[in-house]
């Protein structure tokens, strides 16, 4: 089936720096991804929709500012975190739709682990 | 907001068939039933979708009720590596919601040996 790659699977950055996860689907291409952030025991939460060429669309509370969306090709958008603060270490999780399955099958990547110390 | 409800947790023995429940009483006419499973710090994994009719394919079955306020997700024989949080998430297929995922608290099915 269709896969979606992230990269890096774990990071660790300081306090106040930024930090940049990658999201590509591998086999199809991808004109919208999603961002999600999940904490420890809790569900996925949708953060924005990435859309290539345009401008990212952010849930209701997400800033956007602190997480810069850019869907640079049909196969890659990439979640930059801004000015990291120890409360943005969470579980980050992408996922594209393949337009070419009935229904618009939306398929995640393995996840980002992101730790700021 | 998820629009489906499922039980919090439930059990399988091994080898033994896995049916988890899914309502979803407010489906509209273009919305599929998408099923995701997340094993612990993975992203979610693909398992199958339905729109009216059952679905199967190597991993489990799909049944969906006539009235499609319910639909139930089936591995028929479940192992230890089947053990995850499964989620029952309802979409359209077109219109501006396209791929955006609300997911509720799924069910947590644990396989025992």
């Amino acid at each position: 089936g269709a896969v979606v790659s992230q990269h890096p699977s774990r990071v660790i950055c300081k306090s106040g720096t930024s930090v940049k996860i990658e999201c590509r689907s591998l086999d199809f291409q991808a004109t919208t991804m999603f961002w999600y952030r999940q904490f420890p025991k809790q569900s996925l939460m949708l953060m924005a929709t990435s859309n290539e060429g345009s401008k990212a669309t952010y849930e209701q509370g997400v800033e956007k500012d602190k997480f810069l969306i850019n869907h640079a090709s049909l196969t890659l958008s990439t979640l930059t975190v801004t000015s990291a603060h120890p409360e943005d270490s969470s579980f980050y999780i992408c996922s594209a739709r393949d337009r070419t399955t009935s229904g618009n099958t939306i398929y995640f990547g393995e996840g980002s682990w992101l730790t700021v110390v | 907001d998820a629009k489906t409800t499922q039980p919090t947790s439930m059990d399988c023995a091994e080898g033994r068939a896995a049916n988890l429940p899914c309502n979803h009483s407010t489906i509209s006419g273009n919305e599929y039933v998408y099923w995701y499973r997340q094993i612990h710090s993975q992203g979610p994994q693909y398992i199958i979708h339905g729109l009216k009719n059952n679905e199967t394919n190597e991993m489990a079955s799909l049944i969906i009720t006539e009235d499609r306020k319910s639909s139930t997700l089936i591995l028929p024989h479940a192992t230890l590596r089947d053990t995850a949080v499964y989620y029952c998430i309802v979409r359209p297929d077109r219109g501006s919601t396209l791929g955006r995922l609300y997911f509720g608290r799924g069910t947590q099915l644990t396989v025992w040996p």
